[in-house]
This record gives C-alpha cells, sequence and structure tokens, in this order.
C-alpha cells in the first residue's frame, strides 16, 4: 500500500526565516515523488516533482530512499509562501493515482 | 491554454439524490483523475479515465462511478448520497504517461 505521512499539520516561521516541511512515504516499489501547493482561493497546483530536480520559487527537495523521506525546504521564507502544501507520490509504472498527504498550512510572519 | 474546468462549482443534494459532476480537461490531455476532499481525510483517489476506459480505480463504493467521452471531457456520477458525501470533488487532467497533472478548481457539493 502507498502512504504519505506529513506529521505537521500547521507550521509558523518569519520571513527570512528557513523553512522544512516534512514528507515520508511508504511503498514497496520506485515511486514518483510530487509537492503540491494550494494557496488561499486558488486551485492545488504542482509546486516541484523529484524527477526533474528543479528549483522553484526558491523551493527544492531531496528523495532519501533510505530514510524514505522528500522533506521541502527554502532558506529564505517570504511572505507569499503562506499557503497549503501537500506532499503527494504515484506507484509508477501504469498507476498514476496521486496519494497524498493530509497537508501542512504554512504561515510566514512578517 | 485554458485549464481544467469544472461544472458546477456548488451544489446542494439531499439524501438519497444522485449527481453528475462534470470536469473539461486542458486540451490535448487524455487521462482525468477524480479525487475527493474532505477535512477528514483529506484528497482521495476516486478514479482516473484514459482514452475512455478506467484505468485506475481507488477505494470508493460503487456509488461513484465515472466515464469519459471522445473529447476526453469526463464525468463523474455519485448515486443515493449519503451525507458522508458531502466534500470537494475536484478533477486533474494530464497527457497520460504519468505526466504532471493540473487541477481544476473543484466542485463543492452538500448533501443535506
Amino acid at each position: 500500500a502507498q502512504r504519505v505521512t506529513q506529521p505537521e499539520k500547521l507550521l509558523s516561521v518569519f520571513k527570512g526565516a528557513p523553512v522544512e516541511l516534512k514528507c515520508n512515504y511508504s511503498y514497496s516499489g520506485s515511486p514518483e515523488l510530487f509537492w503540491y501547493v494550494q494557496y488561499s482561493r486558488q486551485r492545488l497546483q504542482l509546486l516541484l516533482r523529484h524527477i526533474s530536480r528543479e528549483s522553484i520559487k526558491g523551493f527544492t527537495a531531496d528523495l532519501n530512499k533510505g530514510e524514505t523521506s522528500f522533506h521541502l525546504k527554502k532558506p529564505f521564507a517570504q511572505e507569499e509562501d503562506s499557503a497549503m502544501y501537500y506532499c503527494a507520490l504515484t506507484g509508477g509504472g501504469s498507476n498514476y493515482k496521486l496519494t497524498f498527504g493530509k497537508g501542512t498550512l504554512l504561515t510566514v510572519n512578517p | 491554454k485554458a485549464g481544467v474546468t469544472q461544472t458546477p462549482r456548488y451544489l446542494i443534494k439531499t439524501r438519497g439524490q444522485q449527481v453528475t459532476l462534470s470536469c473539461s480537461p486542458i486540451s490535448g490531455h487524455r487521462s482525468v483523475s477524480w479525487y475527493q476532499q474532505t477535512p477528514g481525510q483529506g484528497l482521495q483517489f476516486l478514479f482516473e479515465y484514459f482514452s475512455e476506459t478506467q484505468r485506475n480505480k481507488g477505494n470508493f463504493p460503487g456509488r461513484f462511478s465515472g466515464r469519459q467521452f471522445s473529447n476526453s471531457r469526463s464525468e463523474m456520477n455519485v448515486s443515493t448520497l449519503e451525507l458522508g458525501d458531502s466534500a470537494l470533488y475536484l478533477c486533474a487532467s494530464s497527457s497520460g504517461g504519468g505526466e504532471t497533472q493540473y487541477f481544476g478548481p473543484g466542485t463543492r457539493l452538500l448533501v443535506l
């Protein structure tokens, strides 16, 4: 079974501080990992996926297969980063269903 | 390109009724997936259609069904509505080969 765990429901940081949103997963094969973000009154959108190895809006995430983690990091948080963040995975092959974590609400205070 | 659209945006139904939700994918996308979002369970996968065929299915009862048309537009149907079906229903489209899924704004269903 595939499962994604985001241990923090809420995370509050000050502007300019580093931020790390934690994500752990459980999957027996080789999953593909994603971070989705939902800003206030906007639709869910892809932030990044591990195979692209891109940095989007200053965020990065490294897949650690040993620890089965895919934590999202940003060295200097901005107020506009305040949003709901969801970690998700697909099982690869023809299994394209996204399994989501429960999400972490990030608030960046001025 | 226009994004994924969903209609209607809001629905109020009563227990026992049935409902049909519609999703129009991004032009050229052949895969449409449906998700249910609730405060308690979060985002849960319902099913995925690709080229008019159901390719993946989640763990929902048979009251939840869907279909996809030749133009890739998709509908999902929920029969014999229960109070617990109140949720935000999201659809997402992609080109189909494990590519990025793009989400619509959702249909908020309230069952009274």
